[in-house]
């Protein structure tokens, strides 16, 4: 069975800019997580998806925002891009069972803001 | 408010012994725990895990403890091997009432090294 696929797997882009990073899941898998990772504040997460529908939220300003699609595939994307937004953009997806919450991540999607 | 730590930033361990790395929780609410270990320039691989209803997972060389009275999970590794050597971290999970949403919160990590 595929991983977890990220792209791009590295993206440059200048302050002010907008940026949009996608994700598809495991085959069966219908929920998306997306975390954010710094030397600073490890990993943060940023949201979940499941069914099309964002069910939970971390505390990021309303620039970070998501979407998933029909098929579970999702993107996120960050507007207007600060010098602080360069991170590693993980992506996760689970099952979704109540016994099972384990998140499987993708290899991540490497942004620099410059 | 940092609400699972990892106290220990790394941890250096001889290969064939044990390896011990620890993490503390504030949340009462969290009710299951993983482990994670990450390789540079890769997502976190999944470990292991527990609920909040054992104090035990095993799997292979894999031990997780977890004292839910004193909010403290470990993870045991034994023996320990050099490719053992990565970056793990511990998460803790809530499930929300509201459609078994679930929220990872991560530690910062314990980079162990595992040395020949």
């Amino acid at each position: 069975k595929a991983g977890v696929t990220q792209t791009p797997r590295y993206l440059i882009k200048t302050r002010g800019q907008q940026v949009t990073l996608s994700c598809s899941p495991i085959s069966g898998h219908r929920s998306v997580s997306w975390y954010q990772q710094t030397p600073g504040q490890g990993l943060q997460f940023l949201f979940e998806y499941f069914s099309e529908t964002q069910r939970n939220k971390g505390n990021f300003p309303g620039r970070f925002s998501g979407r998933q699609f029909s098929n579970s595939r999702s993107e996120m994307n960050v507007s207007t891009l600060e010098l602080g937004d360069s991170a590693l953009y993980l992506c996760a997806s689970s099952l979704v069972d109540r016994e099972w919450y384990e998140q499987y991540f993708g290899p991540g999607t490497r942004l620099t803001v410059t | 408010d940092q609400q699972v730590k990892q106290n220990s930033p790394s941890l250096s361990v001889q290969e064939g012994r044990i390896s011990i790395l620890n993490c503390d929780y504030t949340n009462s609410m969290f009710d299951y725990f993983l482990w994670y270990k990450k390789y540079p320039a890769e997502g976190p691989t999944f470990l292991i895990s527990i609920s909040s209803i054992k104090d035990k997972n095993e799997d292979g060389r894999f031990t997780v403890f977890l004292n839910k009275s004193a909010k403290h999970l470990s993870l045991h590794i034994v023996p320990s091997q050099p490719g053992d050597s990565a970056v793990y971290f511990c998460a803790a999970s809530e499930i929300s009432t509201q459609g078994g949403s679930e929220k990872l919160v991560f530690g910062k990590g314990t980079k162990l090294t595992v040395n020949p």
